[in-house]
């Protein structure tokens, strides 16, 4: 089954970027990458999505190997409000609606 | 922008009632999504709405639980004869059908089963 597989928990002082990397080598060749956080008590945030090629926006980058089998966001100026848990999500195979969320990465930005 | 809309916030009810939710979704997305999320995990598909329609529901959703989305705008989930495995935050999240997978959540609805 496809799926991701992500660190549970990275630190990272504030100003500084921030990596957070996503395993999934089981995506198949037309399947997208999304990656989202979520704010204690809040509803999970769209941050960005890719393909096959590096991506950036106001949020973050994204850097998706040749061979699509990891990515990275990067949080180039990591501030205290990105303490978030971050997801990196990929769709059921089979499914057009289904996306798979795994725990997630508990990014903690320290002062 | 007014965002997704979801009613109650918390809901606290006793084994073996039923309940119900209310989500509003961002006026023009004909797309639908609700989610359930417990402590420590992400969100968990339950059910997609194109416009009325309930295109995909979960394997793993028990009969208890339905969802209606008439004309195509608000959307309510209901859980009969309520379980304390019910007991999580029920998400709702919308977008355009032109999106792909970007989707807009609401701050989810924190179902408590005593």
């Amino acid at each position: 089954d496809a799926k991701t597989t992500q660190p549970p928990s990275m630190d990272c002082a504030e100003g500084r970027a921030a990596n957070l990397p996503c395993n999934h080598s089981t995506i198949s060749g037309n399947e997208y990458v999304y990656w989202y956080r979520q704010i204690h008590s809040q509803g999970p945030q769209y941050i960005i999505h890719g393909l096959k090629n590096n991506e950036t926006n106001e949020m973050a980058s994204l850097i998706i190997t040749e061979d699509r089998k990891s990515s990275t966001l990067i949080l180039p100026h990591a501030t205290l409000r990105d303490t978030a848990v971050y997801y990196c999500i990929v769709r059921l195979p089979g499914s057009n609606y289904q996306l798979i969320w795994g725990a997630g990465t508990k990014l903690i930005i320290k002062p | 922008d007014t965002g997704v809309s979801q009613n109650p916030r918390h809901k606290i009810t006793k084994r073996g009632q039923n309940v119900t939710f209310r989500c509003d979704p961002i006026s023009e997305h004909n797309r639908l999504y609700w989610y359930r999320q417990t402590l420590g995990q992400g969100p968990e598909f339950l059910t997609y709405f194109q416009n009325e329609a309930q295109l995909e529901k979960s394997r793993l959703l028990s009969d208890r639980f339905s969802a209606e989305r008439p004309k195509g705008s608000f959307s309510t989930l209901e859980i009969q004869r309520t379980e304390q495995g019910d007991s999580a935050m029920y998400l709702c999240a919308s977008s355009l059908l032109s999106a792909g997978d970007v989707l807009h959540f609401g701050n989810g609805t924190r179902l408590t089963v005593t």
